[in-house]
């Protein structure tokens, strides 16, 4: 299996303008979740989905932020629109919870991250 | 709320060494899991180790085991025979089994000196 996959790796946008950021989970994982690190806070938690269903996204910072997950081999996470405070590295994480798999269940793997900057 | 401490900043060791990096953490669940994971310069996060609260047992991984004290709430990771490509920052996380959510140390930056 390729990983978690993320695009784009890095991003450089204006200020104001719409961001998209792109993540195919592990094949077979019914979680996904995406973080944000900053040096100020370290990893947050922003949302995560189970099978595609939003379970918890009170880490979202403020309207505008959304994320969606289609189906279960996509998601996105959205910015609109984007601001300097909003410059973080992005990630994607997948989990298998319960089932047999050659991984861990519950354990999460991330993909590369996003590294966005807003100027 | 479950809350994990990272009590070193940075650490370094040399090559070949053995190296210790500490780790606590507050909950009142019995059922829970602890991973360390490593982020090099390429700031991919990878996961070293992980441990199921209900096994005494500590986990092994190579060069990597860990000294998991359940009473304690201590859950540190030895690196052994340190390598040169063990540089990165370490992240201690706790994940309760009735939940989904990963909660992260502030993280440990190991510099490994030839």
């Amino acid at each position: 299996d390729a990983g978690v996959i993320q695009s784009p790796r890095h991003e450089v946008t204006e200020m104001g303008q719409e961001v998209t950021l792109r993540c195919k989970p592990i094949s077979g994982h019914d979680y996904l979740f995406w973080y944000r690190q900053t040096m100020m806070r370290g990893l947050e938690l922003l949302i995560y989905f189970n099978n595609n269903v939003p379970i918890d996204d009170s880490g979202m910072p403020e309207d505008r932020f959304s994320a969606k997950m289609p189906n279960a081999s996509f998601s996105t996470l959205k910015i609109q629109p984007s601001e300097p405070r909003d410059s973080a590295v992005y990630f994607c994480a997948s989990s298998l919870k319960g089932g047999t798999s050659g991984l861990s269940t519950d354990t999460q793997y991330f993909g590369p991250g996003t590294r966005l900057t807003v100027l | 709320a479950q809350t994990v401490t990272q009590s070193q900043p940075e650490m370094s060791v040399q090559e070949a060494e053995t190296v210790t990096l500490s780790c606590t953490y507050d909950t009142s669940e019995s059922n829970y899991y602890l991973f360390w994971y490593k982020q090099p310069p390429s700031r991919q996060m990878i996961l070293v180790i992980r441990q199921e609260a209900y096994k005494q047992q500590n986990a092994t991984e190579n060069r990597f085991s860990v000294n998991f004290q359940k009473a304690a709430k201590s859950f540190s990771l030895k690196i052994s025979d340190s390598q040169l490509g063990d540089t990165a920052m370490y992240f201690c996380a706790f994940m309760n089994h009735n939940t989904d959510k990963l909660i992260f140390g502030t993280g440990t930056r190991l510099q490994v000196f030839p």
